[in-house]
């Protein structure tokens, strides 16, 4: 069965400081893999998303993710971190078709910013 | 350009009583999508469909039911409303490659 750990609930990192977000997956075939964040009271918005080539994946808001097959890993990172990215970010794994896709998501990971 | 719409946004209900959350699209995605999120849990899949007339269960949809008549809309019925049914309800439709979200309701059962 698919599955996804995301092993921090809470992070607290500095302004500007680096940051890196964990997540594992387990998935029986090759997986599409994709991290969201949500603001306080809002839904889901896609940060970015990795279905083939190159492991490194840019996103939207400066982060970047990288594949790593043989630790079924999927890991989030951005390197300066700004008191806007305080929120919560889920990693999730799912198939992909022509019409949609089918998510498997984290239990997700609280950020915290300090100033 | 509206996305994924959600009625209502709050809501508070009685145990016993039910209600629809409604939630329309404007982008003719064939997939749709009805999550729950409970705190530290992250979203659980209710229910889905890949198309008019056609649903599926996901992972929690004891208590729940939908329908799915045209193409923008999918409601969310909960017919006898439990405090285990507060909680977040999120709607979504897909492109193949990405899920879009609506904003939310959040219903609480008291």
């Amino acid at each position: 069965a698919q599955s996804v750990t995301q092993p921090d609930i809470h992070i607290t990192v500095s302004e500007g400081a680096s940051l890196e977000l964990r997540c594992n997956y387990s998935y029986g075939a090759t997986p599409y893999l994709f991290w969201y964040v949500q603001s306080p009271g809002q839904g889901l918005q896609l940060l970015l998303k990795y279905f083939s080539g190159d492991t490194l994946v840019q996103g939207i808001k400066g982060f970047e993710a990288e594949f790593k097959r043989s630790q079924s890993s999927f890991n989030l990172r951005k390197p300066s971190v700004h008191w806007s990215d305080a929120a919560e970010y889920f990693c999730a794994v799912g198939r992909v078709t022509e019409y949609g896709n089918k998510l498997v998501f984290g239990a997700g990971t609280i950020l915290r910013v300090k100033s | 350009n509206a996305g994924v719409t959600q009625t209502p946004k709050f809501r508070i209900l009685k145990i016993g009583q039910s209600m629809t959350l409604q939630c329309t699209q404007d982008m003719n995605h064939n997939y749709m999508y009805w999550y729950r999120q409970d705190p530290g849990m992250g979203l659980k899949l209710i229910y889905y469909s890949v198309g008019a007339g056609i649903t599926d269960k996901g992972e929690v949809p004891n208590g729940y039911n939908v329908s799915r008549s045209t193409t923008e809309d999918f409601p969310l019925r909960l017919e006898l409303a439990a405090p285990s049914q507060t909680s977040v309800y999120f709607c979504a439709s897909s492109s193949p490659y990405e899920q879009y979200f609506g904003p939310g309701t959040r219903l609480t059962v008291t």
